[in-house]
């Protein structure tokens, strides 16, 4: 069975300062990964996703993530955090070669980014 | 917005009742995905339906039943309601069921009190 673990429930930043959410996935074979940002009051939506090919992936408003087998990890990235980013981070994986696209969810890491 | 439209966006009722949440997936998408978020137990995927055909089926209770019909909508039945059941309801679609290439898109929820 597979499983996700985000370390950190809440994790505090500066305006200015680097991001870093970890993520930490347990399979028998490495799965597809991803990662959903969750702001107040709304649904989530897709920040990236890492499937094959490249592991440093790039995704949307400044945000990355970097496979790391050895590590079983996908931790996300930004250089320097704007007051926007504040949100809820979700971590999930997605059975490969399963033919299914279900996705089993970290249990999220909230950002609060200060001024 | 992600295109994934959902009603009611709030819901109040008794335990013991009955409720149906709806969703309309985005235009083109086939599959639908049904999921709750609680506070103790975070994200959990419910259920997928594919072109009108149960796809896979994940921590649903037997109280909860879903459908999905000609027109592509989704509706999820929650029976004899318990306090517990107080949650988030996301719906998802996605265009079809590979994980490598189909991004879920997340409606903006259903928040269900059960008093």
């Amino acid at each position: 069975a597979q499983s996700v673990t985000q370390l950190g429930s809440h994790v505090s930043v500066s305006e200015g300062a680097l991001v870093l959410l970890r993520c930490n996935y347990s399979s028998s074979v490495p799965p597809y990964l991803f990662w959903y940002v969750q702001y107040p009051n709304q649904g989530l939506q897709l920040l990236l996703k890492y499937t094959t090919g490249a592991t440093l992936v790039k995704g949307i408003n400044g945000f990355e993530a970097e496979f790391k087998k050895s590590e079983t990890s996908f931790h996300l990235t930004k250089p320097s955090a704007h007051m926007s980013d504040a949100a809820e981070y979700f971590c999930a994986v997605s059975r490969r070669n399963s033919g299914y696209s279900t996705l089993t969810f970290g249990k999220g890491t909230m950002l609060l980014v200060s001024p | 917005d992600s295109g994934v439209t959902q009603t009611p966006k709030h819901l109040i009722t008794a335990t013991g009742q009955r409720v149906t949440l709806r969703c309309s997936p985005r235009s083109g998408d086939l599959s639908v995905y049904w999921y709750q978020q609680s506070l103790d137990q975070g994200l959990q995927f419910l259920i997928q339906y594919y072109n009108g055909e149960e796809r896979a089926k994940g921590n649903i209770l037997e109280r909860f039943s879903a459908q999905q019909f000609p027109d592509l909508h989704s509706e999820l039945n929650l029976s004899s309601l318990e306090l517990g059941d107080s949650a988030l309801y996301f719906c998802a679609s996605s265009v079809g069921v590979g994980p490598s290439t189909d991004t879920q898109y997340f409606g903006p929820g259903t928040r269900l009190t059960v008093l």
